[in-house]
C-alpha cells in the first residue's frame, strides 16, 4: 500500500513563493512518478506537473512555466513543488499523487495554499 | 479551458442507475490514451474509481463501470446510494498539449 502524506497549510504574500512536500511510502519510491494537482476553490482539477525521481526528469503545463519547481529527495522519499510570483489565482488545494499508466492511484491528503495580502 | 467536456450535474433517485458522459478527441482518449475516472467526496482528495477506461481498482464497487469508444466516454452507476453522492471527473492525457487533462466535473445528486 503506497501512502503520500503533504504538508500543512499556507498563507502567502502575494509575490511570494510556496514550497510544498509530499512524503511517500510503500512502493517503490525512485521509480514512481508522482505528480502534482491543484483545485482552486469550488473548481475543478488541475494538472501542474511531476517528476520521476529515478532520473530526476520533470515536466509541467505550459501555464505553469517558469514559476514551478519539483524535486525529489530520495534519501527521505520525499517529492516537493515549489511555485513562485504567488497570485491571488494560486490560492488552491495542491494534491500529490503517484502516477500509474497514466492515471493517478494514491494520492495525498492535499495542502490549502492561500495567497492574500 | 479544459479539453474534456462533462454535464455539469446529473441526479437521480436511490436504486436508479445514471450516466456521467465524458468528450474529449483525437489528441487524448480519442487517440491513443486511456480515460479514467475519479470520485471525489466533499472535503476530499479524489479516489480513482475507474481506469483505463473500464477498469475497477480492487475495493471499488460493481455498481461503478466505465466505458469508452472514440471521443467518448461514460460511467455509469447502478443501484444509486446516498453515498454516492460527489463529484466525478474524467482524466486523459493530451498529446497535442504535453499534458494530463481532467474533465470539467459531474456533481451527482441523489434525489
Amino acid at each position: 500500500q503506497v501512502h503520500l502524506v503533504q504538508s500543512g497549510a499556507e498563507v502567502k504574500k502575494p509575490g511570494s513563493s510556496v514550497k510544498v512536500s509530499c512524503k511517500t511510502s510503500g512502493g517503490t519510491f525512485i521509480s514512481n512518478t508522482i505528480t502534482w494537482v491543484r483545485q482552486a476553490p469550488g473548481q475543478g482539477l488541475e494538472w501542474v506537473g511531476g517528476i520521476i525521481p529515478m532520473f530526476d526528469s520533470t515536466n509541467h503545463a505550459q501555464k505553469f512555466q517558469g514559476r514551478v519547481t519539483i524535486l525529489a529527495d530520495k534519501t527521505t522519499s520525499t517529492v516537493y513543488m515549489e511555485l513562485n510570483s504567488l497570485t491571488s489565482e494560486d490560492t488552491a488545494v495542491y494534491y500529490c499523487a503517484r502516477v500509474q499508466f497514466g492515471y493517478f492511484d494514491y494520492w495525498g491528503q492535499g495542502t490549502l495554499v492561500t495567497v492574500s495580502s | 479551458q479544459s479539453l474534456l467536456t462533462q454535464p455539469p450535474s446529473v441526479s437521480g433517485a436511490p436504486g436508479q442507475s445514471i450516466t456521467i458522459s465524458c468528450t474529449g478527441s483525437s489528441s487524448n482518449f480519442g487517440g491513443d490514451y486511456d480515460v479514467h475516472w475519479y470520485q471525489q467526496l466533499p472535503g476530499t482528495a479524489p479516489k480513482l474509481l475507474i481506469y483505463a477506461n473500464h477498469n475497477r481498482p480492487s475495493g471499488v464497487p460493481d455498481r461503478f463501470s466505465g466505458s469508452q469508444s472514440g471521443t467518448s466516454a461514460s460511467l455509469a452507476i447502478t443501484g444509486l446510494q446516498a453515498e454516492d453522492e460527489a463529484d466525478y471527473y474524467c482524466q486523459s492525457y493530451d498529446s497535442s498539449l504535453s499534458l494530463y487533462v481532467f474533465g470539467t466535473g459531474t456533481k451527482v445528486t441523489v434525489l
